[in-house]
């Protein structure tokens, strides 16, 4: 699976949007790009996932670049609860299903 | 109800000891996993089992032996326990193989001193 780089921290104001910046230059033209995220002492989240078009659900949007080389996850409304770590993760369909953690991006929402 | 639950949540043994953890799903997925997150917070994929066929055994111990029973139930069991197994491990599960979403447990924290 393709490698992706993230920011170690980010801060983000309650009820503003926070947006998540993931490149992952290096992603193959069947990767799809996952977000998950971990609030503390929880297990791992599913939050959305794409190919290449952008897609929205009730908990983010995920906009990916044309060239698939970056994609950013945006909480439209972020609360103290979106607090979490957030991993990008570029997966191969039929990779034994599995996913491969980087190091995230830990969200911190303050008041 | 819990789609993915394990059991105990925690536990703290010696080092030397057997130890068990289990994980059961009720979502009828027939795919599931054991992840390990360490000290450093790196979740790392250790089993995958596929209709109770094991599919990825990544690099772990032999002391680390996983048993499917039937689809819904993964269990851990984890023989001379060494103080660098002190973990969280969470199990996992998906429907099939291919993209389809993993959906986790909450984890069991495993103490060993």
């Amino acid at each position: 699976d393709a490698k992706t780089t993230q920011p170690t921290s980010m801060d983000c104001a309650e009820g503003r949007a926070a947006n998540l910046p993931c490149n992952h230059s290096t992603i193959s033209g069947n990767e799809y790009v996952y977000w998950y995220r971990q609030i503390h002492s929880q297990g791992p989240q599913y939050i959305i996932h794409g190919l290449k078009n952008n897609e929205t659900n009730e908990m983010a949007s995920l906009i990916i670049t044309e060239d698939r080389k970056s994609s950013t996850l945006i909480l439209p409304h972020a609360t103290l609860r979106d607090t979490a770590v957030y991993y990008c993760i570029v997966r191969v369909e039929n990779a034994g299903n599995m996913l491969t953690f980087g190091g995230g991006t830990r969200l911190m929402v303050k008041p | 109800d819990t789609a993915v639950s394990q059991t105990p949540k925690y536990l703290v043994t010696q080092m030397g000891n057997d130890k068990s953890i289990k994980c059961e799903q009720n979502l009828g997925h027939d795919t599931m996993y054991w992840y390990k997150q360490d000290s450093k917070k790196f979740l790392k994929i250790m089993f995958s089992y596929n209709n109770k066929e094991l599919i990825i055994n990544e690099t772990v111990p032999n002391r680390f032996s996983p048993k499917s029973p039937d689809k819904a139930h993964l269990n851990l069991h984890i023989n001379s326990l060494e103080l660098g197994d002190s973990a969280v491990y969470f199990c996992a599960s998906s429907r099939g193989g291919g993209g389809n979403t993993i959906y986790f447990g909450e984890g069991s924290w495993l103490t060993v001193v």
